[in-house]
């Protein structure tokens, strides 16, 4: 079993959808979790980061953590064909020297459709 | 915004020969760089994590003299491929740690360089 496991896709949503994008892992040491986007030929764009559970939301965009069950997700309001990338979830265990320990998924490809 | 600036975007080199990309840290200053390499639908693998002024680490299975990091100042990171092979061919990312590299210190990420090896 991978310790991060993303669907890959690709998720293909109408403009204007609600979507809604995961993540599991088997760490629970994880504590510090990340959502990235990433367009084509470019390197990752941090969207949101939460430590512990909970919600955390900033524009279009939400994040949940659920540590009981290892799962985390973010969704986005209002998709807009501009969203199209690849979207990468980021966990870590460490507060000191985290950015070593990070543990990536493999992405999940959306494709927003005007 | 932090930046990190990445360059080359892309290169194409012969087989054998060294090809060195560069990160920089444009508006802020990073102790803490690391370099990742990315293959097709994959994920980021963590290749080796540079400290300013010190030998730089690299994860397990990483051939160091191979990829050769040198992190001389505290706003330029820079990778070397040596001698390199067409399996060397992938997209090399890098990030900058904004901060002390704690959970307060987003990574920011270069734009990446497209490496293939003819």
């Amino acid at each position: 079993q991978k310790e991060v496991e993303q669907d890959p896709g690709p998720l293909s949503v109408p403009e204007g959808a609600i979507v809604s994008l995961n993540c599991t892992y088997s760490n629970s040491a994880f504590q510090y979790f990340m959502w990235y986007r990433q367009y084509s030929r470019k390197g990752p764009e941090l969207l949101m980061y939460t430590y512990s559970s909970g919600n955390k939301e900033d524009g279009r965009f939400t994040a949940q953590v659920d540590k009981s069950s290892k799962y985390i997700s973010l969704f986005i309001r209002d998709s807009q064909p501009s969203d199209s990338a690849t979207y990468l979830c980021a966990m870590s265990a460490s507060r000191r020297n985290y950015g070593q320990n990070f543990v990536f998924g493999p992405g999940t490809r959306l494709s927003v459709l005007p | 915004g932090a930046v990190v600036s990445q360059h080359p975007s892309w290169v194409i080199c012969k087989s054998g020969t060294s090809v060195k990309i560069e990160c920089r840290s444009l508006d802020f200053q990073a102790t803490t760089m690391f370099w990742y390499r990315q293959f097709p639908k994959q994920s980021l693998m963590l290749m080796a994590t540079s400290n300013e002024g010190s030998k730089a680490t690299y994860e397990q299975g990483v051939e160091k003299d191979k990829f050769l990091i040198n992190h001389a100042s505290l706003t330029l990171s820079t990778l070397t491929v040596t001698s390199a092979h067409p399996e060397d061919s992938s997209f090399y990312i890098c990030s900058a740690a904004q901060g002390d590299n704690s959970y307060n210190s987003p990574l920011h990420f270069g734009n990446g360089t497209r490496l293939t090896v003819t």
